[in-house]
């Protein structure tokens, strides 16, 4: 009953902006929405959070619509480092909502 | 920075066997989630304790256990290991606002 949903996969070229949607149309009105992402079998990385506005920080911006149904992570300038899985949370409860989250490809 | 330490961070076993995992979150947050992450399964809500009482429970069998301190610590336990115990651990700590993991703990069941 994932609350969040992603395209699966995503190629992206080195140094090109990569743009991730996730839907979450039945968050809440103050419910956050996170951006993390893995490598591998690591735990979790954070990347941005965000409750209404739109947000940017040294890693990424969150882009939120104004009815909040869905949101869009930017990586303005891709590296191969950030080839991972990246994943859109929200809670609607006791449980953390991950949806299958994003293969992300970054190639040179 | 971690907001929570999971140990160990690697663990090999045999099946058959018992395995303990350990999560400290930091001081003040008292609520601990434990997840099972598995390549095809993604991730599943095991159960999560609040102030040392279980309040949620997934759909694991009974050979999952857990357990939370009075210093807001939590252990996971797995008994008879089965090689479909495999999988990567996480207990996340969420407040209102922030949501923190560690590194998670790497489960081999052989």
């Amino acid at each position: 009953d994932a609350k969040t949903t992603q395209p699966p996969s995503m190629d992206c070229a080195e140094g090109r902006a990569a743009n991730l949607p996730c839907n979450h149309s039945t968050i809440s009105g103050n419910e956050y929405v996170y951006w993390y992402r893995q490598i591998h079998s690591q735990g979790p990385q954070y990347i941005i959070h965000g409750l209404k506005n739109n947000e940017t920080n040294e890693m990424a911006s969150l882009i939120i619509t104004e009815d909040r149904k869905s949101s869009t992570l930017i990586l303005p300038h891709a590296t191969l480092r950030d080839t991972a899985v990246y994943y859109c949370i929200v809670r609607p409860d006791y449980k953390l909502s991950f949806g299958a989250g994003t293969t992300v490809t970054v190639r040179a | 920075k971690a907001g929570v330490t999971q140990t160990p961070r690697y663990l090999i076993k045999t099946r058959g066997q018992q395995v303990t995992l350990s999560c400290s979150p930091i001081s003040g947050h008292r609520s601990v989630s434990w997840y099972q992450q598995t390549p095809g399964q993604g991730l599943q809500f095991l159960f999560e304790y609040f102030s040392e009482t279980q309040r949620n429970k997934g759909n694991f069998p009974g050979r999952f256990s857990g357990r939370q301190f009075s210093n807001s610590r939590s252990e996971m336990n797995v008994s008879t290991l089965e090689l479909g115990d495999s999988a990567l651990y996480l207990c996340p700590v969420a407040t209102n606002e922030k949501l923190f993991f560690g590194s998670g703990t790497q489960l081999s069941v052989l």
